[in-house]
């Protein structure tokens, strides 16, 4: 199984929708992440979460909303979703200890029509 | 503002040549700086992690460099093959806090036989 794991894989959603990306992990990691990657471009942090309590904002939050179940699940929220919303999007963990880096999931391709 | 700033931005080469790319930033305080290779379509993937203190670090056919004098770090891949065709992104940490990272947009690596 791999450590960090996204679902759905991909996803085809209309204009409106609201839609939930799930992410769990079993690295035992303190720290979450949910990232936005389109074409050509880096990646872009849209939330994360340090601990069950704690959220934060990252560089591109409006129009998303995140959620930390429990230390291994951190879903995000798409609350009405936009065609510009298309992208592919990344949950990475991260030790307390920042310099050993970050675990990504495979990713979940989702496009809004 | 911290940035990171690759180049070039892509790069096509023969398979068994040498290869070197670029990673430039700003970032302060620094705390490490890490490459990623990420497969289309998937998650990026750590290759070397950085601290101040380390100058050079290996992982099979890849080196990467840090400057820290000139904030300027290199990833060096030896011997090309063609599973090395990805992008390559340069992930710079300020202080202890993994939240704070700054991704660099990547370099397109393709190998051509």
């Amino acid at each position: 199984d791999a450590d960090v794991t996204q679902t759905p894989r991909n996803r085809i959603t209309k204009t409106g929708k609201r839609i939930m990306l799930e992410c769990s992990q079993t690295k035992g990691h303190d720290r979450m992440y949910w990232y936005r990657q389109d074409p050509g471009l880096g990646l872009r942090l849209i939330y994360y979460s340090f601990d069950v309590k704690d959220i934060n904002k990252g560089e591109i939050s409006d129009g998303y909303s995140v959620s930390r179940q429990a230390q291994a699940k951190f879903s995000l929220s798409l609350e009405s979703a936009i065609p510009n919303q298309t992208a592919l999007y990344f949950c990475a963990t991260s030790a307390r200890q920042g310099s050993y880096g970050y675990t990504f999931g495979s990713g979940t391709r989702l496009t809004v029509v | 503002k911290n940035q990171v700033e690759q180049s070039p931005q892509s790069l096509i080469i023969l398979e068994g040549k040498n290869c070197t790319l670029q990673c430039n930033y700003t970032v302060s305080p620094f705390s490490n700086l890490r490459w990623y290779k990420q497969d289309t379509g998937r998650g990026p993937v750590s290759l070397t992690i950085m601290t101040f203190s380390e100058n050079t670090k290996s992982n099979g056919r890849y080196t990467a460099t840090l400057d820290a004098d000139t904030k300027q770090s290199s990833l060096h891949i030896t011997a090309s093959q063609l599973s090395d065709s990805a992008s390559y992104i340069c992930v710079v940490s300020a202080g202890t806090n993994a939240g704070k990272s700054t991704f660099g947009d990547g370099t397109t690596l393709t190998v051509k036989p």
